[in-house]
């Protein structure tokens, strides 16, 4: 069983660049294969952003990009502007043939 | 235009039961997995149930194991959430969202929400 671990909050002035890491506790490289990342703004439904760790789809900007090592998986976002500011939760497969998600971050445009 | 749009959503005393819907337009449905996902006020998002395509493949996260059940009926578009002994901390909003390429991938649509509150 994974839980995926967040930082609570992260922030960044516009244009600068920040990271959100979402790290798990199992030692299974393989169960981090398809971690995806999801944008949520207050009061809005949950935007799917990154898929299979570096994939964006359709109509998400290449501000937003993923990558991993090893159990920790991250979304960078590059350029940071005022609508970015949300909360962003990160989602893996577990081991148990379940579907987890970290708690969320909290990202300030200051 | 694809959409998924969720209904069923009350107020109910603890210990009773709730039926959820969620009706898919726009897109093969049938074709796709689907998942409950939940978000209590001023809590992070947690993954309550999904279904595979032809419904084979089920799995409910241990909050709900036992208490809920999910289904699907593709030919009416429609995925359900049948949730018995309802606790307080079951108080969330639903989402429904589409999972395109299997059970344990991502979810590339989400409905708004059916407000659940249990309480007496």
């Amino acid at each position: 069983q994974s839980v995926l671990t967040q930082p609570a909050s992260v922030s960044g002035s516009p244009g600068q660049s920040i990271t959100i890491s979402c790290t798990g506790s199992s030692s299974d490289d393989d169960d981090y294969n398809y971690v995806s990342w999801y944008q949520q703004h207050a009061g809005k439904a949950p935007k799917l952003m990154i898929y299979d760790v570096t994939y964006r789809p359709s109509g998400v900007s290449d501000r937003f990009s993923g990558s991993r090592s090893g159990n920790t998986a991250s979304l960078t976002i590059s350029g940071l502007q005022a609508e970015d500011e949300a909360a962003y939760y990160c989602s893996s497969f577990t081991s148990s043939s379940t579907l987890a998600f970290g708690g969320g971050t909290k990202v300030t445009v200051l | 235009e694809v959409q998924l749009v969720e209904s069923g959503g009350d107020l109910v005393q603890p210990g009773r039961s709730l039926r959820l819907s969620c009706v898919a337009s726009g897109f093969a449905f049938d074709e796709c997995a689907m998942h409950w996902v939940r978000q209590a006020p001023g809590r992070g998002l947690e993954w309550v149930s999904g279904i595979g395509w032809s419904s084979a493949s089920i799995n409910y996260a241990d909050s709900v194991r036992g208490r809920f059940t999910i289904s699907r009926d593709n030919a009416k578009n429609s995925l359900y959430l049948e949730m018995n002994s309802l606790r307080p901390d079951d108080t969330a909003l639903y989402y429904c969202a589409r999972a395109p390429r299997g059970f344990y991938t991502h979810m590339d649509v989400w409905g708004k929400g059916t407000t659940v509150t249990v309480s007496s």
